[in-house]
């Protein structure tokens, strides 16, 4: 049963413009969201993060938006570079269950030069 | 941040042997690791969480006698696929996290297992 649900697998976005990654969770009990972006043959790198108790938080061009009630997450990446090509893996977290995560499918993003 | 090291990153071999892989933690000490499956297409989903110096963990669905943990030390995590078969090849990797208050896990680079 997939809880974490990432239903475009695959994005292209024009350089310099917003991408928005979204993602759909089904267990109201996850308290803690993550993004990862990850390479091809390379192992995910931490991205961005959010509490279950707030709804924004930003970290220079990325930014998460938690939407509880409608179990939605998202991350946009303004402006967007080509660098940012990868896929890109939410994630959630249970309580007090050490840290095990629950990947959604992932969206590959492409940012067109 | 923290430096997770995964060897190898490829691997392949002959139906029914055995092929070990390895986490490190290069730069801290990991209580915890945690060792993740992704199939082409697919999420990556949790095979087991390693406790060093106990058992580790299975989820559900996973055969622990095919999928041998060993989490010897507070650095190294030890991940043996037994008897291995073709519907083994698969993208293996773990991560590990920092201490007890961060909630980030730092992931290894990932495992590429061909079974022939």
């Amino acid at each position: 049963d997939q809880q974490v649900k990432q239903n475009s697998p695959s994005l292209s976005v024009q350089e310099g413009r917003i991408s928005i990654l979204n993602c759909d969770y089904t267990n109201s009990m996850f308290d803690y969201f993550l993004w990862y972006k990850k390479y091809p043959a390379e192992g995910p790198t931490f991205l961005i993060s959010i509490s279950s108790i707030k709804d924004k938080n930003e970290d220079g061009r990325f930014t998460v938006f938690l939407n509880k009630s409608a179990k939605h997450l998202s991350l946009h990446i303004v402006p967007s570079q080509p660098g940012d090509s990868a896929v890109y893996f939410c994630a959630a977290s249970l309580p007090n269950t050490g840290n095990q995560f629950y990947f959604g499918t992932g969206t590959s993003l492409t940012v067109i030069p | 941040g923290a430096v997770v090291s995964q060897h190898p990153s490829r691997v392949i071999c002959k139906s029914g042997t055995s092929v070990k892989i390895e986490c490190r933690s290069l730069d801290f000490q990991a209580t915890t690791m945690f060792w993740y499956r992704q199939f082409p297409k697919q999420s990556l989903m949790l095979m087991a969480t390693s406790n060093e110096g106990s058992k580790a963990t299975y989820e559900q669905g996973v055969e622990k006698d095919k999928f041998l943990i060993n989490h010897a030390s507070l650095t190294l995590s030890t991940l043996t696929v037994t008897s291995a078969h073709p519907e083994d090849s698969s993208f293996y990797i773990c991560s590990a996290k920092k201490d007890s208050v961060t909630t980030e896990a730092f992931f290894g680079q990932g495992t590429r297992l061909t079974v022939v």
